[in-house]
């Protein structure tokens, strides 16, 4: 079945420190990966996906994440964070077998505290 | 840009109602998503619709349905309110040409 995990329920880290928020996931073949955040009471807006080529990918906000497909894992990263980054961060993972549904499936969430 | 509006930002209702909540994309996308969002569970997929009358359960459909009558519009249907839908509910799009869902600002519902 597939599944993401995000391990961490919050990430603390004071501003202009790196920021990293894990992701694992689980699927047959091989996936589409995906990071959105959500400010709050807000919907979700897309940050940056995988879907092939560099494993390295930039995204929006100077927000990065690395596919890596040995550890099945798909981090974000931040060189310098900023208190406006607090917010809720989800990793979503599609099968690029289950066709053109667009289904996503997501982790549960990592809240992320940027301190002054 | 993609718009996804859903009809309401917060709800409020009482046990037994029945309760309607409405989507509307403006990008032509095929496929669209309503999600139930609660603390510590992340998003859970209630139903999505790949084309007009055409739906699929998704992994919590139960004391939901939904209606798509037309390609822009989708909606999420509560028979019968109870307190443990109290909630914030998603909608999302998808269109092949993006590879990505757009998300709606979400309606918070309590249900008294």
């Amino acid at each position: 079945a597939q599944s993401v995990a995000q391990p961490e329920d919050q990430v603390n880290v004071a501003e202009g420190n790196p920021l990293t928020v894990k992701c694992t996931y689980s699927v047959s073949g091989n996936p589409y990966l995906f990071w959105y955040v959500q400010y709050p009471n807000r919907g979700l807006q897309f940050l940056l996906k995988y879907i092939t080529g560099d494993n390295l990918v930039k995204g929006s906000y100077g927000f990065e994440a690395e596919f890596n497909k040995s550890q099945t894992s798909f981090h974000l990263k931040k060189p310098s964070a900023l208190v406006s980054d607090s917010a809720l961060y989800f990793c979503a993972v599609r099968d690029r077998g289950s066709g053109n549904t667009g289904k996503l499936i997501f982790g549960q969430g990592t809240t992320l505290q940027v301190k002054p | 840009d993609v718009k996804v509006t859903q009809s309401s930002r917060y709800l409020v209702k009482r046990t037994g109602e029945k309760v309607f909540l409405e989507c509307v994309q403006d990008m032509d996308h095929e496929n669209m998503f309503w999600y139930r969002q609660d603390p510590g569970l992340g998003l859970r997929l209630i139903y999505f619709s790949y084309d007009v009358k055409m739906k699929e359960k998704g992994d919590i459909p139960e004391g939901y349905s939904v209606s798509r009558e037309k390609k822009e519009r989708f909606s999420l249907i509560l028979e019968s309110a109870s307190t443990n839908q109290t909630s914030m509910y998603l909608c999302a799009s998808w269109g092949l040409a993006y590879n990505e869902q757009f998300f709606g600002p979400g309606t918070r519902l309590t249900v008294l």
